[in-house]
Parts: structure tokens; sequence; C-alpha cells
């Protein structure tokens, strides 16, 4: 079975800086999604990132990209330029990529992130 | 964009009592849909798969006779809390698979507090 870890509960930043969140997980596929979630206050599960296994580029959208190492298994979150809407729970989650039953998402524990003013 | 609609977003129901959740995508067909529980601080925890016409597929130490599923139409997949106990309590979230684009939507979520 495919676990997901988030060692880091807390992250706090200086708004405007540089924040990284970390991932590790664990699975016997070579083909897989890996993605990141933001759950602000309002609990509303917001997609930030996603990265394909076969894809060698890591992903980017806007101020968010990722360091996606395949052999170690590693998935981390870079947010550029934070901001005070960046404050939430964030998830690290992973898909197989088959269809049928494998869809299911499995989550790490989560890190909250604030925001400093 | 697609969207999945939970309803009620709370409810409080007393002790004893069965609750009924819904979960429904809007514009495109899941033929399958996932129930999430969420503790406070805690990360989402899946209850269950549920495939449009055929019984859900249950994760161990999931209650099948408490947290029924139906998942009778593409559009429309319930839980079911039956004899509703205080430690029942809790946020779920239902999510649905959308193939055509081989993404997954999240409903907003719904707070069931038993009373």
């Amino acid at each position: 079975a495919q676990t997901v870890t988030q060692s880091q509960p807390e992250m706090s930043v200086q708004e405007a800086e540089t924040v990284t969140l970390s991932c590790t997980y664990d699975t016997s596929e070579s083909d897989y999604y890996l993605f990141w979630y933001k759950q602000p206050p309002s609990r509303q599960m917001i997609l930030v990132i996603r990265q394909e296994a076969y894809k060698q580029q890591n992903a980017t959208e806007n101020r968010f990209s990722v360091n996606f190492q395949k052999a170690a298994k590693s998935f981390s979150l870079k947010i550029s330029d934070s901001q005070l809407g960046d404050a939430a729970m964030y998830f690290c989650a992973y898909r197989s990529f088959l269809w049928g039953g494998a869809q299911k998402l499995v989550f790490g524990q989560g890190t909250r992130l604030t925001i400093n003013p | 964009g697609a969207v999945v609609s939970q309803h009620p977003s709370r409810v409080i129901c007393k002790s004893g009592t069965s609750v009924k959740i819904e979960c429904r995508s809007l514009d495109f067909q899941a033929t399958t849909m996932f129930w999430y529980r969420q503790f406070p601080k805690k990360s989402l925890m899946l209850m269950a798969t549920s495939n449009e016409g055929s019984k859900a597929t249950y994760e161990q130490g999931v209650e099948k006779d408490k947290f029924l599923i139906n998942h009778a139409s593409l559009t429309l997949s319930t839980l079911t809390v039956t004899s509703a106990h205080p430690e029942d309590s809790s946020f779920y979230i239902c999510s649905a698979s959308r193939r055509d684009r081989d993404t997954i939507y999240f409903g907003e979520g719904s707070w069931l507090t038993v009373v």
C-alpha cells in the first residue's frame, strides 16, 4: 500500500518570503500522480499543483512549484512571494495512475502554514 | 468548471437518529465517488469508495452498517449515518472522479454534529 508522509506539522514564513513544504511517499508503482492540496479555514479542498510521475519536468503554477525527485520519492512544494491568503493546511497526496478502484487519493498528515505579516 | 456539491453543509441531529448527506456532481457524470472523514486538525481519512450501480467498497475499520453509502445515479452519492452518536460528529467530505479529465473534484464538505 502507498503511504505519504509530511514531517512538518507546522511551518511559518514572513509575508513575501519563500517557504518549502516537504513530502515523501512510498510506492512500488512506476506510474502515478502526486498532488498538493490547500485547505483554508473554509475546509474546501483546493488543488494547488499536480505532477505526473512520468514527467521529468517539475510542475509550476504561478508562485507554486514542486521539486519532484522520483528516485528519492520526494515531492516538496515551494511557495514564492508568500501572501497572507496562502495561510492554510497543505496536504500532499498520491494517486495511482490506473483507473478503477485505484483512483483514490492517499493523503499525508498535512502541514499547517502560517504567514506572518 | 466542474463542481461537486454537498448538502447539507451543516446538520445537527439527535443521538440515535439517522442523517443523510448528499454529494452531487453538477456538470459531469461521476462513476466513482469517495467519502472522507476529517477530524479536527487531522488529515482526510478515506471511508469508502462508491461506484455507480454497485456496492460501496469500505476501508478497513469503517462500519458498513453505520455508514450507508448509496450511488444510485451517475451524479449522486449519499452517505447515511445511522443511529448517530456524538462520536460520529465530524467533517465529512466527498469527492467525485471525472474520468474524461482524469481529475478528482471535491465537495465543500458537511459538518455533522450529533447531540
